[in-house]
């Protein structure tokens, strides 16, 4: 079975670029959330998305925004970029929200912004 | 804000010793995970904690969930080098919407 994939594996982007970042959940995987870990440091959470709506929201700029097809896939969006959100952008899945059954991630989107 | 303190930030060990990496927060968790990542790779889930006191053992890894339910630790018996990795801890809110993370653990195994 196929774990969950993410899409680009790495981007390289110009300051005030538009990117767009997808995954793909588990088979069977309604959740999906978006992390993003700065080098050095670890993982902080985005946005989270079942059934196609939000369930939460971490700390960051409108210019960050997601959305969940009815396939359960997600994008992860993020306008006009900048210096610093060059990161390792994970996804991870999992049957339903709800941390205690674990997450699966992907292996990340490595962006880079010049 | 919920914060994780993992501590020591880098750990260097040679092959056959035992260590203990610590999990600190003045929150309450509903949950308590730990991670290990590879360079390039995404988190992978080794153990979910849920009961304050809780202790599991995943062959050379015991990990214990404190009875408040505020802090957890790792402790590896017998190092081997296939454990060295970032080893991360999260903790679950009970909304159930995400994982707040520490900053992680380096663990370098040397043969």
């Amino acid at each position: 079975d196929a774990g969950v994939t993410q899409s680009p594996t790495h981007l390289i982007k110009t300051r005030g670029q538009h990117v767009t970042l997808r995954c793909s959940p588990i088979s069977g995987h309604k959740s999906v959330s978006w992390y993003q870990q700065v080098l050095g440091q670890g993982p902080q959470f985005i946005f989270q998305y079942y059934e196609k709506e939000e369930r939460g929201r971490g700390n960051f700029p409108d210019r960050f925004s997601a959305r969940q097809f009815p396939n359960y896939s997600s994008e992860l969006n993020v306008n006009a970029l900048l210096l610093g959100d060059s990161a390792l952008y994970l996804c991870a899945s999992s049957l339903v929200p709800g941390v205690n059954y674990g997450y699966t991630f992907g292996s990340g989107t490595r962006l880079t912004v010049v | 804000t919920q914060l994780l303190e993992q501590s020591p930030q880098f750990l260097s060990i040679q092959e056959g010793e035992n260590l203990t990496v610590y999990c600190n927060s003045s929150s309450v968790f509903s949950s308590l995970q730990w991670y290990r990542q590879e360079p390039g790779e995404g988190p992978v889930l080794l153990v979910t904690v849920v009961t304050g006191g809780e202790v599991k053992k995943l062959k050379r890894l015991t990990f214990q969930f404190g009875d408040a339910r505020k802090d957890s630790s790792l402790h590896i018996t017998a190092a081997q080098p296939g454990d060295t990795g970032l080893y991360l801890c999260a903790g679950g809110e009970a909304s159930g919407s995400r994982l707040t993370f520490g900053e992680g653990t380096q663990l370098t195994v040397n043969p």
